[in-house]
């Protein structure tokens, strides 16, 4: 079993729907990550957690440490967003990530 | 703007026959990571340098070196590249050590195939 755990692995919607990513991880962390990754391109860092809530336009991220467990919303969505999104942990007391395997979106117009 | 940038973005090289990747930073951070990822799988870290300290992850094969001759820069080199190499390539940097929860700044990649 993966230390953390991503779902759904794929998803498609029309343009305006809300969307929800859900991450699960298994380990002590200090701090959690949500990263986009475009087709064939390098990887960009939306958001890192370590509690509550954080909002960057129409992407919301929220975490809850005690359940282990975040979700990445995006509202109003747009072909634009169609990338892989990834949640990544980093290792209490390190400076090591560790991956989920990622969440291929496409939205479509 | 402060970047990570990988040369080449994408390159070619036949079965055995030595091959180097480079990432150059101008972030001016301590930590530089490799990473490889292979067809919808995730990243899997090869191995980082805290300055010129060299960490390799314990499944990292022989095959696979790393220099990194100054702070901006890092290389990677493929001494033998099989058929299981070709991968895209993640070079990324944070700013560590002793700066905790730091997002880690990704390149655009290089993508790896073997001929």
């Amino acid at each position: 079993k993966n230390e953390v755990e991503q779902s759904p692995q794929n998803l498609t919607a029309q343009e305006g729907e809300f969307i929800t990513i859900n991450c699960s991880y298994s380990v002590g962390i200090s701090a959690l990550h949500w990263l986009q990754q475009h087709p064939g391109g390098g990887i960009v860092s939306l958001f890192m957690l370590s509690s509550g809530k954080k909002k960057h336009g129409r992407l919301i991220a929220t975490i809850n440490i005690q359940e282990k467990h975040s979700s990445l919303h995006i509202t109003a969505s747009h072909p634009r967003d169609s990338a892989v999104y990834i949640c990544a942990v980093s290792i209490y007391n390190t400076d090591k990530l560790i991956f989920g395997t990622g969440t291929r979106l496409q939205v479509f117009p | 703007d402060a970047m990570v940038i990988q040369n080449p973005r994408y390159q070619v090289t036949q079965f055995g026959k030595p091959v180097t990747l480079s990432c150059s930073q101008t972030l001016n951070h301590n930590v530089m990571y490799w990473y490889q990822q292979k067809s919808s799988q995730a990243p899997k870290l090869l191995f980082h340098y805290y300055d010129k300290d060299f960490n390799n992850e314990a499944d990292t094969p022989d095959n696979f070196q790393s220099r990194r001759p100054n702070t901006s820069f890092c290389f990677l080199d493929i001494r033998s590249p099989g058929l299981g190499d070709a991968a895209m390539y993640l070079c990324a940097t944070s700013r560590g050590p002793g700066v905790r929860n730091q997002p880690q700044h990704f390149g655009d990649g290089t993508r790896l195939s073997i001929l």
